[in-house]
């Protein structure tokens, strides 16, 4: 059984770098792809990116410029860069698994517990 | 962009049959996954590709795909089924949520 242990700053100013990591425990780490998503306030879900055990990444086309998502397969761990932020990314950021390679895909069915952000000067 | 659009809320009583929309243009080509989000809660798949069930989710949850909507179906809503529901699907080489839907058990 996967589980996912995510940790980071909390409070960030504006211009600065949001920083998040995430543990994946119990279970393979290839195999699998690594998201993050993030919530607004009372908004609904926006995917930021993913990566898989090879590093391959995908990002979201409206934050590509400011992301970066990378992997230490020897600490399963995957982690989130997001530079310059504002008050609009403030907000709860999952990290999320799920089973896939090139030709299939079966859904995020493991989530880290969510690690809520605030930037505010 | 690519979008996906949900009605923003859906009602129906105790027992009832509760349907969610998904519409978008690249749905026939790609499949889509549904999760619930109870208030304050993780989000949990409950459907994946298009119309298969993680182990553990209820057979009340079922999905069903037709040209650019998807759909999922709750049969006998519970109270408990109240929650925010979003889809997602693929455009090219990135990831898409819906809006979300929720559901309010009257």
């Amino acid at each position: 059984q996967v589980q996912l242990q995510q940790w980071g700053a909390g409070l960030l100013k504006p211009s600065e770098t949001l920083s998040l990591t995430c543990a994946v425990y119990g279970g393979s780490f290839s195999g699998y792809y690594w998201s993050w998503i993030r919530q607004p306030p009372g908004k609904g879900l926006e995917w930021i990116g993913e990566i898989n055990h090879s590093a391959n990444t995908q990002y979201s086309p409206s934050l590509k410029s400011r992301v970066t998502i990378s992997v230490d397969t020897s600490k399963k761990q995957f982690s989130l860069k997001l530079s310059s932020v504002t008050a609009a990314d403030t907000g709860v950021y999952f990290c999320a698994g799920g089973v896939g390679a090139d030709t299939y895909y079966y859904g995020m069915d493991v989530w880290g517990q969510g690690t809520t952000v605030t930037i505010s000067s | 962009s690519y979008e996906l659009t949900q009605p923003p809320s859906v009602s129906v009583s105790p027992g009832q049959t509760a349907r969610i929309t998904c519409s978008g243009d690249a749905l026939p080509k790609q499949y889509a996954y549904w999760y619930q989000q109870k208030a304050g809660q993780v989000p949990v798949l409950v459907i994946y590709k298009d119309t298969e069930r993680p182990s553990g989710i209820p057979g009340r949850f079922s999905g069903s795909s037709s040209g650019t909507t998807v759909t999922l179906t709750i049969s006998g809503v519970q109270a408990e089924d109240e929650a925010d529901y979003y889809c997602q699907s693929a455009d090219s080489n990135f990831w898409v949520f819906g809006g979300g839907t929720k559901l309010t058990v009257l």
